[in-house]
């Protein structure tokens, strides 16, 4: 199935920095959703984005839509060690089933 | 808070083995989804399920099946267990098929199959 992009793979970032992320798409998406995994966990929503242009923040989370509305941005500012993790973005067309299409994931590690 | 339980965080089965996994969500959702994630995979969509008694299959359906007989309960069943099927495996629902209503997510089942 399609896959959304997202790299690189990994990001290491010094406690404190600010990091941004994005996610691409050849497909037009309704909405755009932002997960975080912790090692062992399944993934936690962080942010829920449904309207192109949207910019909606949630706490140090800053996601945006994009207007072409094939693409996504999540910015994480002063980062903490607690921010290590993978995070997805993932894409959804409204009544395709509910189904998403997931990007691979981009790990975050955070020197203190 | 929207809660997906899966009934085990770990486990281990044999080659053959019928291996059943259970998960269940607390907030009457609609919709109910397994998949595995796999290291540079990423998450696949094995099944999914928008009300009792319905499945459809998503992208790699093979050797797995699925039973919805309440609303609130989501079997993923291994039907013969293969060494492959080692894998983190994820129950996730969302709240009906109209609605783009994000997914949300269980802890996953870490099965080892020997």
């Amino acid at each position: 199935g399609q896959q959304l992009n997202q790299s690189p793979q990994s990001m290491f970032i010094q406690e404190g920095e600010d990091v941004s992320m994005n996610c691409t798409s050849s497909s037009i998406f309704n909405t755009w959703l932002w997960y975080k995994q912790d090692p062992g966990e399944g993934p936690v929503l962080l942010i829920a984005l449904y309207k192109a242009g949207e910019l909606t923040s949630n706490g140090r989370l800053t996601a945006q839509f994009g207007i072409t509305r094939k693409d996504s941005f999540l910015n994480i500012s002063a980062s903490i060690p607690s921010d290590v993790g993978i995070y997805f973005c993932a894409g959804q067309l409204t009544g395709a089933n509910s189904k998403l299409t997931f990007g691979k994931g981009i790990t975050l590690s955070v020197r203190p | 808070d929207v809660k997906v339980t899966q009934s085990s965080r770990y486990l281990v089965k044999r080659t053959g083995e019928k291996v059943f996994l259970e998960c269940v969500q607390d907030m009457d959702h609609e919709n109910m989804f397994w998949y595995r994630q796999d290291p540079g995979l990423g998450l696949r969509l094995i099944y999914f399920s928008y009300d009792v008694k319905m499945k459809e299959k998503g992208d790699i359906p093979e050797g797995y099946s699925v039973s919805r007989e309440k609303k609130e309960r989501f079997s993923l069943i291994l039907e013969s267990a293969s060494t492959n099927q080692t894998s983190m495996y994820l129950c996730a629902s969302s709240q009906n098929r109209v609605w783009s209503q994000p997914q949300h997510f269980g802890d996953g089942t870490r099965l080892s199959i020997l």
